[in-house]
């Protein structure tokens, strides 16, 4: 079955950096997208960013830029989201999730169907 | 970038009454954009909705989505006691980006 198995927790001191990961499986890894969406505790989610598998490309949440960085091994079908300058407001739950694009009468829909389930990021001195 | 502001931010209700929630955009959207999600404590988000109205694979019918443009609504005909949980609106837009509602938060009366 199609599922995304993502790294275990990590704890980090402020000011260093985490690489999470997230394996996908079931599916033909090149054939979608993945974005990274963080949920800070009692809180809503945010939208990270996203990475093409096919060809690498990214587009991150403007907040981010500069300080993460997505990428992908197409080998092991597993993408990465790297998070620097930690800071403790960077304290959330990590999740990846698959970009599924679906077309219809011409008409292109968009959504995350498939969900990691989730990596716990805590940054305390 | 387009804001999608929910409401309301709780809503309490028992098992078995009919549950509303709105979702209101900054800026009209496509409706083959809008998705709606549930997530219960301690678990990822799941899609329940997309294209405004089309239910995801293994979603029961209790569930439903509407609107178009700027207001959208997810409706949960009677209200289940898995059903007590956060649920978000969520667009998306050329670039590509993403962006969630705030949440509501649906619990029992």
């Amino acid at each position: 079955q199609v599922q995304l198995v993502q790294s275990g927790a990590e704890v980090k001191k402020p000011g260093a950096s985490v690489k999470v990961s997230c394996k996908a499986s079931g599916y033909t890894f090149t054939s979608y997208g993945i974005s990274w969406v963080r949920q800070a505790p009692g809180q809503g989610l945010e939208w990270m960013g996203w990475i093409s598998a096919y060809n690498g490309n990214t587009n991150y949440a403007q907040k981010l830029q500069g300080r993460v960085t997505m990428t992908t091994d197409t080998s092991t079908s597993t993408a990465y989201m790297e998070l620097r300058s930690l800071r403790s407001d960077d304290t959330a739950v990590y999740y990846c999730a698959r970009e599924f694009i679906a077309v219809a009468g011409g008409v292109y829909y968009y959504y995350m169907d498939v969900w990691g389930k989730g990596t716990t990021v805590t940054v305390s001195s | 970038e387009i804001v999608l502001t929910q409401s309301p931010g709780t809503l309490s209700l028992s098992p078995g009454e009919r549950a509303t929630l709105s979702c209101r955009a900054s800026q009209s959207v496509s409706s083959s954009y809008l998705a709606w999600y549930q997530q219960k404590p301690g678990q990822a988000p799941r899609l329940l909705i997309y294209g405004a109205s089309s239910r995801a694979t293994g979603i029961p019918d209790r569930f439903s989505g509407s609107g178009s443009g700027t207001d959208f609504t997810l409706t949960i005909s009677r209200l289940e006691p898995e059903d007590f949980a956060v649920y978000y609106c969520q667009q998306y837009g050329s670039s590509p980006e993403w962006t969630f509602g705030q949440g509501t938060k649906v619990e029992i009366k």
